[in-house]
């Protein structure tokens, strides 16, 4: 079974544009989480998406968008791009059925913007 | 914001020692998880231990959670040079969806 798979893996912006970031979950999962890593903040919660629909949201600013298609692919939007979103964001999917609540996670976009 | 601290935040050690590494959390959960971290590179999951349970093994991997403390341990044994990586706890509270919270991660070195 392929994995979570993320494209791109590396983006170079500028301040003020936008950006999407692209996430295709393990075949099967339905449920598919995103993740914004930096040095100072850590490993923080965006978003969950089940089946088209948002049931989870972190405490982000609504620049950070996203969203789900029926096939369960996942994509992220940042608008108006600010230095600090500079980050490593990790998508991860999960199955509906398994026995543990286990996040596979995709080898992640490094955003740099500049 | 993060939901607990990992301890310590770095260690060093040598091939075929132990490694320990502690978790905080504050809140109620569901179930508590480690995962590691190569390289800024996608995390790898490693247990899940839920709140009901005490203590886990996978390998040589032990986990132990305390709910009345609100943390929890990783202990990794005979430890490899490959094993060098960051590791971070996750916890999951107690509320819809599956939002894992985690700490700031614990940076181990083993040099053989």
């Amino acid at each position: 079974k392929a994995g979570v798979t993320q494209t791109p893996r590396y983006l170079i912006k500028t301040r003020g544009q936008q950006v999407t970031l692209s996430c295709s979950p393990i075949s099967g999962h339905r449920s598919v989480s995103w993740y914004q890593q930096t040095p100072g903040q850590g490993l923080q919660f965006l978003f969950e998406y089940f089946s088209e629909t948002q049931r989870n949201k972190g405490n982000f600013p609504g620049r950070f968008s996203g969203r789900q298609f029926s096939n369960s692919r996942s994509e992220m939007n940042v608008s108006t791009l600010e230095l600090g979103d500079s980050a490593l964001y990790l998508c991860a999917s999960k199955g509906d059925r398994v026995r543990y609540n286990e996040q596979f996670f995709g080898p992640g976009t490094r955003l740099t913007v500049l | 914001s993060q939901q607990g601290e990992e301890d310590p935040q770095a260690l060093s050690i040598q091939e075929g020692e132990n490694a320990t590494m502690n978790c905080s959390y504050k809140t109620s959960i569901n179930n508590l998880q480690w995962y590691r971290q190569n390289s800024g590179r996608g995390l790898v999951h490693l247990i899940l231990i839920r709140s009901n349970e005490r203590e886990k093994h996978s390998g040589r991997l032990r986990v132990t959670l305390d709910t009345s403390k609100k943390s929890s341990s990783l202990l990794i044994t005979a430890s490899r040079a490959a094993d060098t990586a960051s590791y971070f706890c996750a916890t999951e509270q107690n509320q819809a969806g599956t939002a894992l919270i985690f700490g700031k991660g614990t940076t181990l070195s083993v040099s053989s």
